[in-house]
């Protein structure tokens, strides 16, 4: 599995657009690359996934660069409620544990109003 | 939206007791998995299934076993609790990469916070 890197902590004001990059320099072909949050005293929620390019959902934005070391989470408009743990997870679908998923330590979006 | 529900939310027991820890989901998924969250650890599969009668072992599985008796509901036991079981456990679902969406879009229920005494 390749080995992501995050910022560890971010601050942004309601409204603002917040992007969370995801650095993930060994990042197989047969990798794809997940997005999910975590809300204090709830589970984590998946927002996004992609190969490469660009992914769009109703949630948020998924940049992806074109070596495919590098994407960013992008969060249109951000509110209090966006404030989370958000984790870049890098995996392969073929991995032989069907969907395991590892977290790291993700980054902490602090939102203030 | 996905359904994931959890029972109980909170539970302290002592050294030694049984435990069981309820699962349910709506969502007619195939998969489910139970996960503990520790700081330090991040998130820990435990145990995983992909189906009713089904069982795979996770990363941790030693101190727990886990029952799936229909395809909503999967449970987690703890016969013998130790202080190294307390921990935020998570159950999730998915439906192991068919209809086009991969097994790694999970739905993840509220939790159970465990303490061992």
């Amino acid at each position: 599995l390749a080995k992501t890197t995050q910022p560890p902590s971010m601050e942004a004001y309601e409204g603002q657009e917040v992007n969370v990059s995801c650095s993930h320099t060994n990042i197989a072909t047969s990798e794809y690359i997940y997005w999910y949050r975590q809300v204090p005293h709830q589970g984590p929620q998946f927002i996004i996934q992609g190969y490469k390019d660009y992914v769009v959902n109703e949630v948020a934005s998924l940049f992806i660069s074109a070596d495919r070391k590098l994407s960013t989470l992008s969060l249109p408009w951000v509110s209090l409620r966006d404030a989370a743990v958000y984790y870049c997870i890098v995996t392969d679908k073929g991995t032989q544990v069907v969907g395991q998923l590892t977290f790291g330590r993700g980054t902490r979006l602090q939102v203030y109003a | 939206e996905a359904a994931v529900t959890q029972s109980p939310r909170n539970k302290v027991t002592v050294t030694g007791g049984n435990v069981t820890l309820s699962c349910r989901q709506t969502n007619s998924h195939n998969y489910m998995y139970w996960y503990r969250q520790d700081t330090g650890h991040g998130l820990r599969l435990i145990h995983y299934s992909y189906g009713a009668g089904n069982l795979q072992i996770g990363d941790v599985p030693d101190g727990y076993k886990a029952t799936r008796t229909t395809q909503e509901d999967f449970f987690l036991l703890l016969e013998l609790a130790s202080p190294s079981q307390t921990s935020l456990y998570f159950c999730a679902s998915s439906d192991g990469g068919l209809g086009g969406r991969s097994s790694y879009e999970q739905y993840f229920g509220p939790g159970t916070r465990l303490t061992v005494l």
